[in-house]
């Protein structure tokens, strides 16, 4: 069972917005943590997505983007495409683990 | 460039020991953690470990504590991971992948591990 919670699923249309929560506690987001997100296409490696909370590595859309509130953190999807289906997974620091943790992840589906 | 290339699939019955590779190149590989991830069929990823290749010094998730060994060979630029039994609840892949300013942001194509019983 993973720390951080992310929904199962998400869908929406070619050109929708879609956002994906992470939920977390006080001993990772909430305790200043910095969250990173991945995203996983069917059968290959994961990529990084976002560093630093919000920032996109070179070559990431500008159709990505993501905040941090809390003891969450959220990733919007806008102008949603067909190869943006992929699984979505956030990822932070543990305290109580003393380790980095991935989210439950989050199957994207463009309908 | 900087590349993580590990090693083949494996077939492996339970009881067999394993160890998979990933090697690094493009870079000073003594001066960046090398983490493990496991995925199983179908399900999400999981943090397995890290070790720094510079001292060797290794740090486990607690679920793999004692499952697995996670070392390195600064020699040959190359990061372990390796079973003493196998399980076939081992079945997975995994992926190793380098920490560098920006996060885990570098990772090798992953080692499809099928353990049969």
């Amino acid at each position: 069972q993973s720390v951080l919670t992310q929904p199962p699923s998400v869908s929406g249309a070619p050109g929708q917005r879609v956002t994906i929560s992470c939920t977390g506690s006080s001993s990772n987001i909430g305790a200043g943590y910095v969250v990173y997100w991945f995203q996983q296409l069917p059968g290959t490696a994961p990529k990084l997505l976002i560093y630093g909370n919000t920032n996109r590595p070179s070559g990431v859309p500008d159709r990505f983007s993501a905040s941090k509130s809390g003891t969450s953190a959220s990733l919007a999807i806008t102008g949603l495409q067909a190869d943006d289906e992929a699984d979505y997974y956030c990822q932070s620091y543990d305290s109580s683990l003393n380790g980095d943790v991935f989210g439950s992840g989050t199957k994207v589906t463009v309908l | 460039e900087v590349q993580l290339v590990q090693s083949r699939a494996e077939v492996k019955k339970s009881g067999e020991s394993l160890k998979i590779s990933c090697k690094a190149s493009g870079y000073s590989f003594d001066t960046y953690w090398i983490g493990w991830v496991r995925q199983m069929p179908g399900k999400g990823l999981e943090w397995m470990g890290i070790i720094y290749p510079g001292d060797s010094d290794t740090k486990y998730s607690p679920s793999f504590q004692g499952l697995v060994t996670i070392s390195a060979d600064k020699s040959i630029f190359t990061a372990y991971m390796q079973w003493s039994s196998l399980k076939a609840s081992d079945t997975a892949t995994y992926y190793c992948t380098r920490q560098d300013t920006r996060g885990w942001s570098q990772w090798g194509q992953g080692t499809l591990v099928t353990v049969s019983s």
